[in-house]
């Protein structure tokens, strides 16, 4: 079946990297979505990767995919405390209206 | 600007009332999703449409009923609310178009609490 997993939590420090890691089951997935929740709002779409890209770099943003292993990962430059949020790995499954399967989120708290 | 509108950020009902969650895109978007989020558990999809008055069971469709009547307008419906139902309810759309990446445009979510 499908299943999206990530650590729940995780704590920086301003100015560090942040690493956000997810590991996928389904290798029929064609996108990888990296989606973005602010407190007390909906997800926002941060990046995505195509299934047959190794990585992709959006300014602050890296997105490494190791198809191989079904691992994905967001790589956070110089975070700051306005990264605070909750990010959710997803990939795209091949069905009606092209279904997302979600991770359970990983809470990034940045301390200044 | 594009959005997905939700009728009530929040929610308290009563076990065994009728509950109705509306969802407005103005996106003309063919695809629209209902989903649950609960902390650790992350969204759990309940329900999708993919077009006026067709719908798919999701991974977690039991208790909840959609309506899809227009195209823009996607409806969740708790026959008879019961405890197990607290949790945030958030509303996704996403275009059929092939040459898109399939983005999901979120709603602000509705928290509904039943007592």
């Amino acid at each position: 079946g499908e299943d999206v997993e990530q650590s729940l939590f995780l704590s920086v420090r301003e100015g560090d990297s942040s690493v956000i890691n997810c590991t996928y089951t389904d290798s029929s997935s064609t996108y990888l979505y990296w989606y973005k929740q602010e407190p007390g709002a909906g997800l926002q779409l941060l990046t995505y990767i195509f299934s047959n890209m190794d990585m992709k770099q959006d300014q602050r943003l890296t997105v490494l995919l190791n198809k191989k292993d079904k691992h994905l990962s967001l790589r956070i430059a110089d975070t700051q405390t306005g990264d605070s949020a909750i990010y959710f790995c997803a990939e795209s499954i091949l069905e009606y209206g092209n279904k997302l399967v979600f991770g359970a989120g990983t809470i990034l708290r940045v301390k200044s | 600007d594009v959005k997905v509108t939700q009728s009530s950020r929040y929610l308290v009902k009563r076990t065994g009332e009728k509950v109705f969650l509306e969802c407005v895109q103005d996106m003309d978007h063919e695809n629209m999703f209902w989903y649950r989020q609960d902390p650790g558990l992350g969204l759990r999809l309940i329900y999708f449409s993919y077009d006026v008055k067709m719908k798919e069971k999701g991974d977690i469709p039991e208790g909840y009923s959609v309506s899809r009547e227009k195209k823009e307008r996607f409806s969740l419906i708790l026959e008879s609310a019961s405890t197990n139902q607290t949790s945030m309810y958030l509303c996704a759309s996403s275009s059929l178009a092939s040459s898109s990446y399939n983005e999901q445009f979120f709603g602000p979510g509705t928290r509904l609490t039943v007592l």
